[in-house]
């Protein structure tokens, strides 16, 4: 029951896009398409910005979108903005009701 | 809207209890499975427990099974966590938070409550 690998940071400059990739195994991202990512502003609780690997809530920003391809999921942020500067978390069902989280990528616009 | 409100946490020694709560508004929370998500300071996301709808059904993360147990009033529209024999490495901020079983993600989150076992 291993968390899933993300990388410790990723940056980009207002206006680009950046992708970040979640890294599981074939017992959970290779397995189910329950691929989360939630969005972290220090001090403040996490926010649901994707579900099912590629949909998105409510509210949230059609700049961001999911995909998953094998064993590796990724988040991909379009049109940077500065309010996009905080940590995210990738989550996957692992089967026998067990759900493992990433550990988190710190993004930073330049 | 909704919202979810932790409290119940604090200083608490190696082998000691805490319980804490979670209120829910804005939603039935009697229709969700709920959960508790903790966060160890400086550290990543970590899911602990969730429990059914009717708290007939619940599971665990391993390292917490048999010390911490998950339970809720829908009639006080409250979601509950008693932690006991609690261990340094529990030390984290503890949320509660939705959990939409079809589709499997946690989809309103509260504030959290810091839970930090030190002697």
């Amino acid at each position: 029951q291993s968390a899933l690998t993300q990388p410790a940071s990723v940056s980009g400059s207002p206006g680009q896009s950046i992708t970040i990739s979640c890294t599981g195994t074939s017992s959970d991202i290779g397995t189910y398409n329950f691929v989360s990512w939630y969005q972290q502003h220090p001090g403040k609780a996490p926010k649901l910005m994707i579900f099912e690997v590629n949909k998105r809530p409510s509210g949230v920003s059609n700049r961001f979108s999911g995909s998953k391809s094998g064993d590796t999921a990724s988040l991909t942020i379009s049109g940077l903005q500065a309010e996009d500067e905080a940590d995210y978390y990738c989550c996957s069902y692992a089967g026998s009701r067990f759900w493992v989280f990433g550990g988190g990528t710190k993004l930073t616009v330049l | 809207e909704v919202h979810l409100v932790e409290s119940g946490g604090g200083l608490v020694q190696p082998g000691g209890s805490l319980r804490l709560s979670c209120a829910v508004s804005g939603i039935t929370s009697s229709t969700h499975w709920m959960s508790w998500v903790r966060q160890a300071p400086g550290r990543g996301l970590e899911w602990v427990t969730m429990i059914k709808e009717d708290g007939s059904r619940a599971h665990y993360v391993d390292s917490v099974k048999g010390r911490f147990t998950i339970s809720r009033d829908n009639a006080k529209h409250s979601l509950y966590l008693q932690l006991n024999n609690l261990r340094v490495e529990d030390t984290a901020v503890y949320y509660c938070a939705t959990f939409e079983d079809d589709g499997d993600y946690f989809d309103y989150w509260g504030q959290g409550t810091l839970v930090t076992v030190s002697s």
